[in-house]
């Protein structure tokens, strides 16, 4: 069974950092495109960032290219999302996905994780 | 970057009523167009992807269709457990993104 936990998430100052991590199981991690998507409180979904199986190939969302790295550990099956310089509007359950085999479509998500930015 | 516009923002209908939602999207692309199901408190879950392929283990009483710019998700027969809100999402290019979504409410 695919399962993808996140954790990282918190309260956390505006202009501070966070780094939140998914433990991906039950698939050959190495082999899929990885991606994270948020979801601001009583919004809709936006796409932030995707990384290429071997993180050759990394693409980013315009508002947060500067400020957030995706990353992966193939060893670890474990995929790494680094938020800097935060802000309010960075406040949003962010969710791990898995993209579905050679496409940018997602095929399985984590049950996210909360990051709130806030003084 | 790629606009995704859906329409109607929020629909009521009764359990076995045919239910339609439109996803344009503001330049052509192709059939890389994907509908996702989101139930409240809930991640989101894939239903169609390739504008018209149905994701496995989803009822067959949804259906996708469209290519271009203009795309249709179509419940066949609303169910009780079709609560939920529905979005659309280009992979033509990056950045991608999303609808804003179509709330489906059961009368």
């Amino acid at each position: 069974e695919v399962q993808l936990v996140e954790s990282g998430g918190g309260l956390v100052q505006p202009g501070g950092s966070l780094r939140l991590s998914c433990a991906a199981s039950g698939f050959t991690f190495s082999s899929y495109w990885m991606s994270w998507v948020r979801q601001a409180p009583g919004k809709g979904l936006e796409w932030v960032a995707n990384i290429k199986q071997d993180g050759s190939e990394i693409y980013y969302v315009g508002s947060v290219k500067g400020r957030f790295t995706i990353s992966r550990d193939n060893a670890k099956n474990s995929l790494f999302l680094q938020m800097n310089s935060l802000r309010a509007e960075d406040t949003a359950v962010y969710y791990c996905a898995r993209d579905k085999q050679d496409s940018s479509w997602v095929d399985y998500w984590g049950q996210g994780t909360l990051v709130t930015v806030s003084s | 970057d790629i606009q995704m516009t859906q329409s109607p923002s929020s629909v009521s209908a009764s359990v076995g009523d045919r239910v339609t939602i439109t996803c344009r999207a503001s330049q052509g692309i192709s059939s890389w167009l994907a509908w996702y199901q989101q139930k409240p408190g809930k991640a989101p879950k894939l239903l169609i992807y390739a504008a018209s392929s149905l994701q496995s283990g989803v009822p067959s009483r949804f259906s996708g269709s469209g290519s271009g710019t203009d795309f249709t998700l179509t419940i066949s027969s609303l169910q009780p457990e079709d609560l939920a809100t529905y979005y659309c999402q280009q992979a033509s290019s990056f950045p991608l993104t999303f609808g804003g979504g179509t709330k489906v409410e059961i009368k």
